[in-house]
């Protein structure tokens, strides 16, 4: 049972436009996540995260949302530029304290077009 | 910053070989993680080291594969024998205290 879900495979933007990437978390225990992204060929790499004591964390482009009772998180990237064409990976800390262990989704490919 | 070397960057055998996977941290981190990623299961945390001591393993597969980290610069994880279903890319990955992982860009793993 997968208790990170990113549910949408794929997500495709203009160029300057917003890119939405959305996460869905099963268990409530959670309480810190991560966003990484994911070139072919590369290692995942950390992009931003997120406290539960916190709704919104912003970073540059990029900002993070967090709906503790829906349990969902989005990453909001403005605006997008063709460099963000990549796999966007949700993650959870496993409610152990650890933030190396983690609970990943299945991640979103964002294609940025020109 | 050279980041997290890994090799191989490719891995080929036939079922049954063994194989070994390795690591160098960045150096000054602390937390070496193997994680590993699949169609079927995605990014999967196997193993995970704190100053050279595995603390959790429980997400090793099976006994056919193991893991150590002789010392702070390096570590391998080893399958033996090799068995198709092990075909993956393997990331190790590391951090300091509780900073965000560095990974490294993964061997990707063939087993025919």
């Amino acid at each position: 049972d997968q208790q990170v879900k990113q549910n949408s495979p794929s997500l495709s933007v203009q160029e300057g436009r917003i890119s939405i990437l959305n996460c869905d978390y099963t268990n409530s225990m959670f309480d810190y996540f991560l966003w990484y992204k994911k070139y072919p060929a590369e290692g995942p790499t950390f992009l931003i995260s997120i406290s539960s004591i916190k709704d919104k964390n912003e970073d540059g482009r990029f900002t993070v949302f967090l709906n503790k009772s829906a349990k969902h998180l989005s990453l909001h990237i403005v605006p997008s530029q063709p460099g963000d064409s990549a796999v966007y990976f949700c993650a959870a800390v496993d409610g152990s304290g650890n933030t190396g262990k983690l609970i990943f989704g299945q991640g979103t490919t964002l294609q940025v077009k020109p | 910053d050279a980041g997290v070397i890994q090799s191989p960057r490719h891995e080929v055998t036939e079922m049954g070989q063994e194989v070994t996977l390795r690591c160098k941290p960045i150096s000054g981190h602390n937390s070496l993680f193997w994680y590993r990623q699949t169609m079927m299961r995605g990014l999967e945390l196997l193993i995970y080291f704190n100053n050279n001591v595995p603390i959790d393993d429980s997400g090793m597969p099976e006994d056919r594969f193991s893991a150590k980290m002789p010392n702070a610069s390096f570590s391998t994880l080893k399958i033996q024998p090799s068995e198709p279903r092990d075909s993956a890319v393997y990331f190790c990955a590391s951090s300091r205290d509780s900073s965000p992982l560095h990974f490294g860009n993964g061997t990707r793993l063939t087993v025919t």
